[in-house]
């Protein structure tokens, strides 16, 4: 059974607010939200990560509803440059390996 | 300190010869791991180091697999007697356990083709 399913691709235009939904019904209570965003031909890079509620950086914003059986990611004013995969994670803090899906392969429209 | 670094960062061989890649983590991480990456899959999950300690492999490890990181630094992951279907992405990461809400930290890769 995954432990997350996000939508396989998107499309936005520059300067739009884009926000990636990704499911993951079966999370356990000791689970954390990461999100990770890769690049091709580079190796994944930490965006954010929440247990609940509403995590901001100076990156992206992540929304967890109370049930937490979803998550947002929420991408502000995007650039051609946010053109990349990225990775909706669950993973027991203290868990030994990251597992990741397919991932949302974003694409920015100029 | 630069990051995680990966030597080679490109790879060709021939089918039946050995190779063996380096990963240099971030030095105060305690953890290493080592994944796989296939063209519009994302990172899998091949092994795992807690200091110089290998705690966990994948099945995805086969026998022709074997992965060191000796004096908790440095890891080396070697693959002997490569196959076609060995070609990837392969991709080291480093992360400071016990830290709650710790990142984890990968390199750009070595990129393996098999001919």
């Amino acid at each position: 059974l995954a432990k997350t399913t996000q939508p396989i691709s998107m499309d936005s235009y520059e300067g739009q607010e884009v926000n990636i939904t990704c499911s993951h019904n079966n999370i356990a209570t000791n689970d954390y939200i990461t999100w990770y965003q890769q690049f091709p031909s580079q190796g994944p890079r930490f965006i954010i990560q929440g247990y609940k509620t509403k995590v901001t950086n100076e990156v992206a914003s992540l929304f967890i509803p109370a049930d937490r059986k979803s998550s947002t990611l929420s991408l502000p004013r995007v650039s051609l440059s946010d053109t990349a995969v990225y990775y909706c994670l669950v993973d027991n803090f203290g868990n030994e390996k990251l597992t990741f899906g397919t991932g949302t392969r974003l694409t920015i429209i100029p | 300190d630069t990051g995680v670094s990966q030597d080679p960062r490109h790879k060709i061989t021939k089918r039946g010869q050995n190779v063996t890649f380096r990963c240099d983590p971030i030095s105060e991480h305690n953890r290493l791991y080592w994944y796989r990456q296939t063209l519009g899959q994302g990172p899998e999950f091949l092994t795992y180091f807690q200091n110089e300690a290998q705690l966990e492999k994948s099945r995805l490890l086969s026998d022709r697999f074997s992965a060191e990181r000796p004096k908790g630094s440095f890891s080396t992951l070697e693959i002997q007697r490569t196959e076609q279907g060995d070609s990837a992405m392969y991709l080291c990461a480093s992360s400071l356990h016990g830290v709650v809400g710790t990142e984890a930290f990968f390199g750009q890769g070595t990129r393996l083709t098999v001919v």
